[in-house]
């Protein structure tokens, strides 16, 4: 069954430092999401990709924040300047169309630690 | 804005137990609705969903009713087993036909079945 990969696993940097995510979406889907969940708390969307640029996001996703789709399969985000409080676990997802009825499908995550 | 309210956790249960999460909603137009699990150390999974009123989403023994008139999706499970337990979230998308689709979660529900 086709999933969606997320890489690293875990990546611990150091604050200031740039990070790059990376996600490899389902090879057929047009939608792609970026999530976060700091500890504990509840998942928060960041982003949405359609058509190769951003289609919404939320007021999370500032200026440190940047996605890109660099190739046909990669999807990534990179957090320019990390600070402590973007310590979170960072969930892709992509979805084949936009439509409320279709699913989304997650990867694992990337937890990311900033020290 | 859309918003999703989730019964405060941690539920402790003992398997066969019979299990209720609530889950109210706040959106404009006609959302779909879902709920996610995430085992320990992994990432979030489709549990089930409902697209319209009065449809109900199953699986695994696990049920959930879209109830447009109590605003509600309250997640059942007649006999829970060990291996059930995992924080579950309540979700929302497409509060309007056509969006973006990105989820809004609810603060999840940690639930621990005791053999």
């Amino acid at each position: 069954e086709p999933e969606v990969t997320q890489t690293p696993s875990h990546q611990v940097t150091q604050m200031g430092q740039e990070v790059i995510l990376r996600c490899v979406p389902i090879s057929n889907h047009l939608y792609f999401y970026w999530y976060r969940q700091i500890l504990g708390q509840k998942v928060e969307f960041l982003v949405s990709f359609y058509n190769n640029e951003i289609s919404e996001k939320s007021e999370i996703f500032d200026d440190q924040f940047s996605v890109e789709r660099p190739d046909g399969s990669n999807f990534t985000l990179k957090i320019r300047s990390t600070k402590l409080e973007d310590s979170a676990m960072y969930f892709c997802a992509s979805r084949w169309t936009g439509l409320k009825l279709d699913e989304q499908y997650f990867g694992p995550g990337t937890r990311l630690t900033v020290t | 804005g859309d918003s999703v309210t989730q019964m405060e956790g941690p539920v402790t249960l003992s398997e066969e137990a019979f299990l209720t999460i609530n889950c109210t909603y706040t959106a404009t137009g006609y959302p779909s609705l879902f709920w996610y699990v995430q085992y320990p150390g992994e990432g979030l999974q489709l549990l089930l969903k409902a697209t319209k009123a009065d449809d109900k989403g199953s699986n695994k023994g696990f049920e959930a009713t879209y109830r447009k008139e109590t605003t509600s999706f309250h997640l059942e499970k007649g006999s829970v087993q060990v291996s059930d337990s995992a924080v579950y979230f309540c979700a929302l998308s497409g509060g309007y036909g056509g969006s973006q689709g990105n989820l809004i979660f609810g603060k999840g529900t940690k639930l621990s079945v005791k053999p």
